[in-house]
């Protein structure tokens, strides 16, 4: 069945410092990339998405790349705070008449003062 | 708005016994998803729908039903609740599958089987 492998499960970092979380998919027709944030305790929030027709996209401090001939995708986060410290989700999907999303298994990313 | 409002919060069930966990959008979604997730496994998917009056199945939906009689909400059931089920459940909304719009979470339902 369709799958998301997520890497690494765990990171640690110091404040101030990049992180970067991998994910490769095995849906060669999955078109949609989103990556949410989980707070303890909390709710999955989408902090950045990307579809199939961009290779890379940024939103301040943090940036997504594709690349479909690999089937991979990355979360960079540049110039880490504290409050980042919170687990990752990526996931893989079509935009269609089903819209299902496949997840990976989470990172938990701590960034220490 | 309030976006999407699961409940309950917390539940504890004994194993056997049934119940179901609501959840309603005010966002006019047509698309509702139920999500389960476990430690160190992600979210999965369960059932979702593409409209008022369709379900479909996900990626684990043995011993769960839905219905979606209303737009609005997405009810899940547990016939016979099994300790296997314990659980974070997230129901989760979408404008269409072509919108280019996020899918949107709740908070949670933990549910605990004893």
């Amino acid at each position: 069945g369709e799958n998301v492998e997520q890497h690494p499960s765990t990171l640690s970092v110091q404040e101030g410092d990049s992180a970067v979380i991998k994910c490769t998919y095995s849906d060669s027709a999955s078109n949609y990339f989103p990556w949410y944030k989980q707070e303890l305790g909390k709710r999955p929030q989408l902090i950045i998405d990307i579809r199939s027709n961009v290779g890379e996209k940024k939103d301040q401090r943090i940036a997504v790349t594709l690349n479909k001939t690999a089937k991979h995708f990355s979360l960079h986060i540049t110039e880490t705070q504290p409050e980042d410290s919170a687990v990752y989700f990526c996931a893989a999907g079509r935009m269609d008449s089903s819209y299902k999303l496949i997840f990976g298994s989470g990172t938990r990313l701590l960034v220490r003062p | 708005n309030a976006g999407v409002t699961q409940t309950p919060k917390f539940r504890v069930l004994k194993t056997g016994q049934s119940m179901t966990l609501l959840c309603a959008q005010d966002m006019n979604h047509e698309y509702m998803y139920w999500y389960r997730q476990d430690p160190g496994m992600g979210l999965r998917l369960i059932h979702y729908s593409v409209g008022e009056g369709t379900t479909a199945k996900g990626e684990v939906p043995d011993g769960y039903n839905v219905s979606r009689l209303k737009k609005q909400n997405f009810l899940l059931g547990l016939e016979s609740a099994a300790p296997s089920q314990t659980s974070v459940y997230f129901c989760a909304s979408s404008l269409t599958g072509y919108s280019n719009q996020p899918q949107h979470f709740g908070d949670g339902t933990r549910l605990s089987i004893l």
